[in-house]
């Protein structure tokens, strides 16, 4: 495909459940970024990944939140012990270089914790 | 560290009014700044960029933006909004580290 995938694109769970959300950049970008959008708010900023490592991880609200990146490729943002506050838009955007190159940004993940 | 500020979360206008919304930032390395668009159930899209250079920047859909660096600002404008243009609007920084920051957004709603 030629964009950034999402996947699942909705998810339902109950409290307290883990969730793993996962995201397929384009390919040949190197900088991949998680962002969250809570209803009615902006962006804001989780983690980056340069290549399979994360430069800047400042942005995870708490220790519940990790993510990881393979093969410099697919990543996967995992919430555990989800709470109700964690209910949002989960977005992931790939650029192609740091710094000065456009986010491409996929459809995100609407997540519902019950 | 950088933030970004857009002054108006809500901009109501008219159909063929002019528009312009507003973004401050503030950091203490160079910037690099961006405007995307978010239209309803969609995902994010640039509109502009300002990387270096001409300080007028035009984008997608008519619309323009000018980084002013002394007042810190990236003011985005459209001479003539349409209806299509409702949507929201996102600023943003990025620094050559690579890190982006977003403002809150600015819903336009433009009424016929």
């Amino acid at each position: 495909g030629a964009g950034v995938s999402q996947s699942p694109s909705n998810k339902v769970t109950e409290k307290g459940k883990d969730v793993e959300l996962r995201c397929d950049p384009i390919s040949g970008h190197t900088a991949l970024y998680w962002y969250r959008q809570s209803l009615g708010q902006g962006l804001e900023f989780l983690i980056y990944f340069q290549g399979n490592s994360a430069p800047d991880k400042s942005g995870l609200p708490s220790d519940r939140f990790s993510a990881e990146r393979t093969g410099g490729s697919v990543s996967t943002l995992t919430i555990q012990r989800t709470q109700q506050e964690d209910s949002a838009v989960y977005l992931c955007a790939s650029r192609s270089r740091q710094g000065v190159e456009t986010q491409y940004f996929g459809p995100g993940t609407r997540l519902l914790v019950l | 560290a950088q933030s970004v500020t857009q002054l108006d979360s809500q901009v109501p206008v008219f159909e063929e009014a002019p528009v312009e919304l507003r973004c401050n930032y503030s950091s203490s390395v160079s910037v690099y700044l961006f405007w995307y668009v978010q239209y309803p159930n969609q995902g994010l899209q640039l509109l502009l960029k300002y990387l270096s250079g001409s300080t007028l920047v035009k984008g997608i859909n008519g619309f323009e933006a000018e980084f002013n660096k002394s007042q810190t600002s990236f003011h985005l404008r459209k001479p003539s909004v349409h209806i299509s243009d409702t949507a929201e609007y996102f600023c943003a920084v990025s620094t050559n580290a690579g890190k982006s920051t977003f403002g809150d957004g600015t819903t336009l709603t433009v009424k016929p």
